[in-house]
């Protein structure tokens, strides 16, 4: 299994442009999540998804969009990229909603950079 | 008040010696909690969950749980340069099962 997979790695935006982070899981898991992480500080939640046709907002959803077609993939959608949207980004993923037995598997994350 | 709240540190142990992360959380519902370690450019990975009060032990880790204080601590011991990383302390609040993270402390083992 290659569990969750991140494309691509690194990017660099121009303001302005727009871009899709891609998401994948081959672990059957029906919770999807992304993350994003500034220097030094923990890590936000931007959008989630319970399943496939099902997403909801998260902490910091603005100036994203998702989309959950598949079971497998979630990818998420930049329109507008401002300097504020550089970070790292992690997508996640869990069997069951978040619990004690249901622990989130992170993918390696994409460094974005908006310049 | 920030939801979980965690001395960004750095914290600088000897090897050998026992590290101490702290995590206070302002939910009271809050129902399990979780330690993930992340080394540098690296993606979190889950170490240590609890939910009931008193402490949990696996290997060299061990977590403690005070909902009364809402308190939640890891414990390593016998650190090794290895377990350098910004440990982050993760709670899923009662009303709702997403996680929340604090900021991270950074931990640092000196040989």
């Amino acid at each position: 299994n290659a569990g969750v997979t991140q494309t691509p790695k690194f990017r660099i935006l121009k303001i302005g442009q727009s871009m899709t982070l891609q998401c994948t899981q081959d672990m059957n898991h029906n919770y999807m999540y992304w993350y994003r992480q500034d220097p030094g500080m923990g890590l936000k939640l931007i959008y989630y998804s319970v399943g496939a046709g099902i997403t909801d907002k998260g902490e910091v959803p603005n100036g994203y969009n998702v989309s959950r077609s598949t079971t497998e993939d979630f990818p998420l959608r930049l329109e507008l990229a401002a300097p504020s949207q550089t970070s790292v980004y992690f997508c996640a993923s869990s069997l069951q909603e978040s619990s004690y037995n249901s622990p989130l598997h992170f993918g390696n994350g994409t460094r974005l950079t908006v310049t | 008040q920030k939801e979980v709240e965690q001395n960004s540190g750095p914290l600088s142990v000897p090897e050998g010696a026992i590290a101490s992360l702290n995590c206070t959380y302002s939910d009271r519902g809050s129902q399990s909690f979780f330690w993930y370690r992340q080394y540098s450019g690296k993606s979190p990975e889950l170490i240590m969950s609890i939910y009931s009060n008193g402490d949990k032990e696996d290997g060299r880790f061990t977590a403690q749980l005070n909902k009364a204080s809402q308190y939640v601590s890891l414990l390593i011991r016998d650190s090794q340069p290895s377990d350098s990383a910004t440990y982050l302390c993760a709670v899923i609040r009662g009303s709702q099962g997403n996680l929340i993270f604090g900021k991270g402390t950074k931990l640092s083992v000196k040989p």
